[in-house]
């Protein structure tokens, strides 16, 4: 299958600082990436859907001020979590889809753990 | 709406005996349906999927799925379970009719006891 990578894999940063997380189609195209949250046993939350060239779609209840989103090219996508707070901590995932397709198989990152002190 | 409910946050199993994850969907429209599993620290790798045709879908790893249409269900299955195995497996679900993205059960944790 394709590959999906992120980077950093962990980081940690203090209160009130800014976080960017990159996630990378390796060997294809993504015209559509998706970035999720995952808590601690729960499952995968989306925050916003974004298409290469165009502004992000986010979800209900996501602030859109401090998750900036953006997907400049068809093989990267970055997440900046502004001015960060302990309860931003999580694992942030990334995902990417080639085509046009809706159908399309959604291919996903290894992740991001985020720890804000 | 869509929506897929995981009714059992953890299974135990003994290496060998089979296993089987639950998993139940509610869709609008047709069910394009997946299993995923998950590895401590790590991302989701795709398991299976099921679009149209066949109910019994094979995919990695010896893991099996039977899409249910009168019960809306998506059971995981596996003849044979392995320690290996051991990792958080997700359901998940797309509506045909147009959503755009997957969404997610809660996830199952399978513990394969040695």
């Amino acid at each position: 299958g394709a590959v999906v990578s992120q980077h950093p894999s962990r980081v940690i940063c203090k209160s009130g600082t800014s976080v960017k997380i990159e996630c990378r189609s390796l060997d294809f195209q993504a015209t559509t990436m998706f970035w999720y949250r995952q808590f601690p046993k729960k499952s995968l939350m989306l925050m916003a859907t974004s298409n290469e060239g165009s502004k992000a779609t986010y979800e209900q209840g996501v602030e859109k001020d401090k998750f900036l989103i953006n997907h400049a090219s068809l093989t990267l996508s970055t997440l900046t979590v502004t001015s960060a707070h302990p309860e931003d901590s999580s694992f942030y995932i990334c995902s990417a889809r080639g085509g046009m397709s809706s159908y399309n198989e959604q291919f996903f990152g290894p992740g991001t753990r985020l720890t804000v002190l | 709406a869509q929506s897929v409910a995981q009714p059992e946050d953890q299974v135990n199993v003994a290496e060998g005996n089979p296993l089987t994850v639950k998993c139940t969907y509610s869709v609008s429209g047709n069910p394009y349906l997946f299993w995923y599993v998950q590895y401590p620290n790590r991302g989701l790798q795709f398991l299976l999927k099921y679009i149209t045709g066949d109910n019994l879908v094979k995919g990695s790893y010896g893991f099996e799925a039977e899409f249910n249409k009168s019960q809306t269900s998506f059971h995981l299955k596996k003849p044979s379970a392995l320690v290996s195995d051991s990792a958080l497996y997700f359901c998940a679900v797309r509506d045909m009719a147009g959503a755009n993205n997957l969404f997610f059960g809660t996830g199952t944790r399978l513990t394969v006891i040695p």
